[in-house]
């Protein structure tokens, strides 16, 4: 298996500029996360979606941030407009639920760094 | 609401030495803990959970962790330290049954010195 697939690996951008993050889950996993991680917050749940739908989304940090899971096998993370302290590496991960929303181990992908100038 | 604490940010080794990182949680419900190691530049990645069976709980590259209930505490030890150890890790924890979000401490980076 390829493991959790993020792209863009790199993303520099300007301030007011769109940006959009990717992620291919672990194919059969069911439950995917987004992360935000920087140096002054550590590692913080931004959403997760479990059979395609959102089910916590209270970790998104306002309404700039924006995440959808069309299917199974992807996912975005959008932020529009973007600002300076946006800048961090943002990871994707996926598992699988079983019934009654017990978790199995999240699989990380490799994260994209973000720096808005 | 659960939370992990993780004592000291930062931990400095020398290769060869005892690897000792600490990890203390609240819950108000019987946890599962784990323990994620991240390489620079890389994503995180699973050393060993504690999902309720043995307390002692052995993981990759020579880590195991004890689940103190007493002691809430889950700490996690390496008995001698390899420059390949060096990295973040991240304590986190949820509910038993872990139908809650995954809760991350602060990470500590470990350090080993030749």
């Amino acid at each position: 298996d390829a493991g959790v697939i993020q792209s863009p690996r790199h993303e520099v951008t300007e301030m007011g500029q769109e940006v959009t993050l990717r992620c291919k889950p672990i194919s059969g996993h069911n439950s995917l996360f987004w992360y935000r991680q920087t140096m002054m917050r550590g590692l913080e749940l931004l959403i997760y979606f479990n059979n395609n739908v959102p089910i916590d989304d209270s970790g998104m940090p306002e309404d700039r941030f924006s995440a959808k899971m069309p299917n199974a096998s992807f996912s975005t993370l959008k932020i529009q407009p973007s600002e300076p302290r946006d800048s961090a590496v943002y990871f994707c991960a996926s598992s699988f639920a079983l019934a009654g929303g017990v978790q199995e181990t999240q699989y990380f992908g490799p994260g994209t760094r973000l720096l808005v100038l | 609401a659960q939370s992990v604490t993780q004592l000291g940010s930062h931990v400095s080794v020398s290769e060869g030495a005892l690897v000792l990182l600490r990890c203390n949680y609240s819950s108000s419900v019987p946890p599962y803990l784990f323990w994620y190691v991240q390489y620079p530049n890389q994503g995180l990645q699973l050393l060993l959970k504690y999902t309720s069976a043995a307390t002692l709980v052995k993981g990759i590259n020579g880590f195991e962790a004890e689940f103190k209930k007493s002691e809430t505490s889950f700490h996690l030890t390496k008995p001698s330290a390899h420059m390949s150890d060096a990295a973040e890790y991240f304590c986190a924890v949820t509910n038993q049954g872990g139908s809650e979000k995954l809760v991350f401490g602060k990470g500590t980076k470990l350090t080993v010195n030749p």
